[in-house]
């Protein structure tokens, strides 16, 4: 069975720093993707970031950028130049053919940018 | 513009009542889901279909039904059997590509 593990419930940056955001997973099929997702305090989801398990180079949008070990099976999240807007829940997925695409979801690291 | 509807936003509800809550999409995704979330806590799948007129259970499924008649639709039912509904539930849809979940804005459930 997948299972995602973020072990930092909270955690807090200084406002224009760089954050890392851990995620680790298990998983015994070969092809699947992770997805990074931001839930504000209004409970949207918005989509951050993918990686697609044969993807050779880490994927990157914008300030976000995903530090994606295959081995290890982490997939950690990084913004950059942190700003207060950035404070929010922050969830780790995957999905994975083998178990018929639906996603799921890590407990979850709230974000608190200091100004 | 192309999205996701879930209605009503805040529900409150009497004990022992069912309810249903509503999720629209005009994406033509196949694939749409619903989560349930608790506070503080992560997503957990409650059912899923990935077409028309057929759905599967998710991991919390007892205590809650669904259809699918439309491909535009996914009424998520709470029933008086779900012994904790007070929570929070967001109705998602997916195409193809990488699999990437677009979320509705989610309900908000308050059982009195």
């Amino acid at each position: 069975a997948q299972k995602i593990t973020q072990t930092q419930p909270g955690m807090f940056v200084q406002e224009k720093e760089a954050v890392t955001l851990d995620c680790t997973y298990d998983t015994s099929d070969q092809s699947y993707g992770l997805f990074w997702y931001k839930q504000p305090s209004s409970g949207e989801m918005i989509f951050l970031i993918y990686q697609g398990s044969y993807d050779e180079q880490n994927a990157t949008e914008g300030r976000y950028s995903l530090n994606f070990q295959k081995a290890r099976k982490s997939a950690n999240l990084v913004i950059s130049a942190s700003q207060l807007g950035d404070s929010a829940m922050y969830f780790c997925a995957m999905i994975s053919p083998y178990n018929n695409n639906d996603m799921r979801f890590g407990a979850g690291t709230r974000l608190t940018v200091k100004p | 513009d192309g999205g996701i509807t879930q209605s009503p936003k805040y529900l409150f509800r009497k004990e022992g009542q069912n309810v249903t809550l509503s999720c629209e999409q005009n994406l033509n995704h196949d694939a749409m889901y619903w989560y349930r979330q608790d506070p503080g806590q992560g997503l957990r799948l409650i059912y899923y279909s990935q077409i028309v007129n057929d759905f599967q259970k998710g991991d919390i499924a007892e205590g809650y039904s669904v259809s699918r008649e439309k491909k535009e639709s996914f009424p998520l039912t709470v029933t008086s059997a779900q012994k904790n509904p007070t929570a929070f539930y967001l109705c998602a849809s997916t195409g193809a590509g990488t699999g990437e979940l677009f979320f509705g804005e989610g309900s908000r459930l308050t059982v009195l």
